[in-house]
């Protein structure tokens, strides 16, 4: 079993939807979740951090995690072309220090 | 946020050459890099931390006399790919951890990355 997972898309979604990623993991233990999003050809650039239950909000962004359940997903809302990207899933395992483990990204494709 | 530069963007060289590439902190002191490695249409795969002033810690399966990482200041990293083969084109990518500020947690700020293609 993967460490972090998610499902590789690509998703399509019209814009102005929203647009819903979900990523699993793991290590019960882990602490910290970040959402990053990478452009074809280009670095990661971090969106979003969560480290608590419940959602957290920024902008046009959500992040959601549920602890019980190992899972955290990033909601946009108004998606917009530019949001077109693979967006990174992230997770510090319990005792992992400082290294984060990623999963393989889900491709979205945001469609005029 | 916080700006990491890498240094060369891309490089192309001959199978057996050696290639050196930079990450550097421009605002701010990292005491922790990461190097990664993606190839196409995959994940980020770490290859080492690097710690400011001691030796590097490599991941699993990651040649530590092929991938050579020196990390001599609190803002500069590198990264040496030495006698390059065509298997070791990749993106390469850098982060730099910065100590939890008033966000309260440990951020990684990723370089833009550089792409190696060996002939």
């Amino acid at each position: 079993q993967k460490e972090v997972e998610q499902n590789s898309g690509p998703l399509s979604v019209p814009e102005g939807a929203i647009a819903s990623l979900n990523c699993t993991y793991s290590d019960r233990g882990s602490q910290s979740f970040f959402w990053y999003r990478q452009y074809s050809g280009k670095s990661p650039e971090l969106i979003m951090f969560i480290y608590s239950n419940g959602d957290k909000e920024d902008g046009r962004f959500t992040a959601q995690l549920n602890k019980a359940s190992q899972y955290v997903s990033l909601l946009i809302r108004d998606s917009q072309p530019s949001d077109s990207a693979t967006y990174l899933c992230a997770v510090l395992p319990q005792g992992g220090g400082n290294k984060l483990t990623f999963g393989t990204g889900t491709q979205l494709k945001v469609e005029l | 946020g916080a700006v990491v530069s890498q240094h060369p963007s891309w490089v192309i060289c001959k199978s057996g050459t050696s290639v050196k590439i930079e990450c550097r902190s421009l605002d701010f002191q990292a005491t922790t890099m990461f190097w990664y490695r993606q190839f196409p249409k995959q994940s980020l795969m770490l290859m080492a931390t690097s710690n400011e002033g001691s030796k590097a810690t490599y991941e699993q399966g990651v040649e530590k006399d092929k991938f050579l990482i020196n990390h001599a200041s609190l803002t500069l990293s590198t990264l040496t790919v030495t006698s390059a083969h065509p298997e070791d084109s990749s993106f390469y990518i850098c982060s730099a951890r910065r100590l939890a500020g008033l966000r309260g947690y440990n951020e990684q700020f990723f370089g833009p990355g550089t792409r190696l293609t060996v002939l």
